[in-house]
C-alpha cells in the first residue's frame, strides 16, 4: 500500500515559537493532502486541505495565519504552527489520497503516523 | 454539515465476546471507511465500502454499508485483547475530505 510519513514524530517547544511539521508521500505523488488535529480521547478534525501549487483550503474556525500550509511539491506538504501556545498542543496527522492502482483506491486515503506537539 | 455519529462511545468487554459498533449519518456518502487507531499512532485503514448493502469480512471483522449509504456497522466476533483501540468510521475519501465519526473506544480484557 501507499506510505505517508511525517516528521518529526514529536516535538516540544516554548510558547511563542513556531513549529514546522512535514508530511511526505513516499512512493507516490499527492497533489492533495489533508491535515487533521486530534485532541486526547477525541476523533480527528479536519483542519485544511493542502493543494500543490495553490493555496490551502481551511475549515471553518481554523486560523489560516496561525496554521500555515505549504504544498511545495507533489510529495511534500508542510504545516507550520506559528506563535504556538499551550492550547495548540495536540496530535497532528496528515493524509493523502492513494494512487489509483485499483478502482477502490480512488476512495482511499493513507494516513501518516502523526506528530505530537507539546507547547510549554 | 455532514456528521457521523458512532455508538457506543466506549465499550469494555471480556475476551471472546461479540460486539457491534454503529456509524450513522443523515447524509449520503459515496464511500465509507473504517479505521483503527492506537494511542500515539495514525489511523490504520481496515476497510473501504462503496456499494450500498455491501458486506465485507476480514477474519473476525464484518463490515456492512447501509442500502442508502448513510450508515454502516462493524461487528467483531470473539473479540481479543489485540482488538483494543479507537475505531473510527469516516465518510468521503479519495480526493474528497474525510468526515470522521465521533469514535468508539474499545477495551477488550483478557
Amino acid at each position: 500500500g501507499a506510505v505517508v510519513s511525517q516528521h518529526p514524530s514529536w516535538v516540544i517547544c516554548k510558547s511563542g515559537t513556531s513549529v514546522k511539521i512535514e508530511c511526505r508521500s513516499l512512493d507516490f505523488q499527492a497533489t492533495t493532502m489533508f491535515w487533521y488535529r486530534q485532541f486526547p480521547k477525541q476523533s480527528l478534525m479536519l483542519m485544511a486541505t493542502s493543494n500543490e501549487g495553490s493555496k490551502a483550503t481551511y475549515e471553518q474556525g481554523v486560523e489560516k495565519d496561525k496554521f500555515l500550509i505549504n504544498h511545495a511539491s507533489l510529495t511534500l506538504s508542510t504545516l507550520t504552527v506559528t506563535s504556538a501556545h499551550p492550547e495548540d498542543s495536540s496530535f497532528y496527522i496528515c493524509s493523502a489520497p492513494g494512487p489509483p492502482r485499483l478502482a477502490r483506491d480512488l476512495e482511499t486515503q493513507y494516513f501518516g503516523p502523526g506528530t505530537r506537539l507539546l507547547v510549554l | 454539515t455532514q456528521l457521523l455519529e458512532q455508538s457506543p462511545q466506549f465499550l469494555s468487554i471480556q475476551e471472546g465476546e461479540n460486539l457491534t459498533v454503529y456509524c450513522n449519518s443523515s447524509s449520503v456518502f459515496s464511500s465509507l471507511q473504517w479505521y483503527r487507531q492506537e494511542p500515539g499512532e495514525g489511523p490504520v485503514l481496515l476497510v473501504t465500502v462503496v456499494t450500498g448493502g455491501e458486506v465485507k469480512k476480514l477474519k473476525r471483522l464484518t463490515f456492512q454499508f447501509g442500502d442508502a449509504r448513510k450508515d454502516s456497522s462493524l461487528h467483531i466476533t470473539a473479540a481479543q485483547p489485540g482488538d483494543t483501540g479507537l475505531y473510527l468510521c469516516a465518510g468521503g475519501g479519495g480526493f474528497q475530505k474525510l468526515v470522521f465519526g465521533t469514535g468508539t473506544r474499545l477495551l477488550v480484557s483478557p
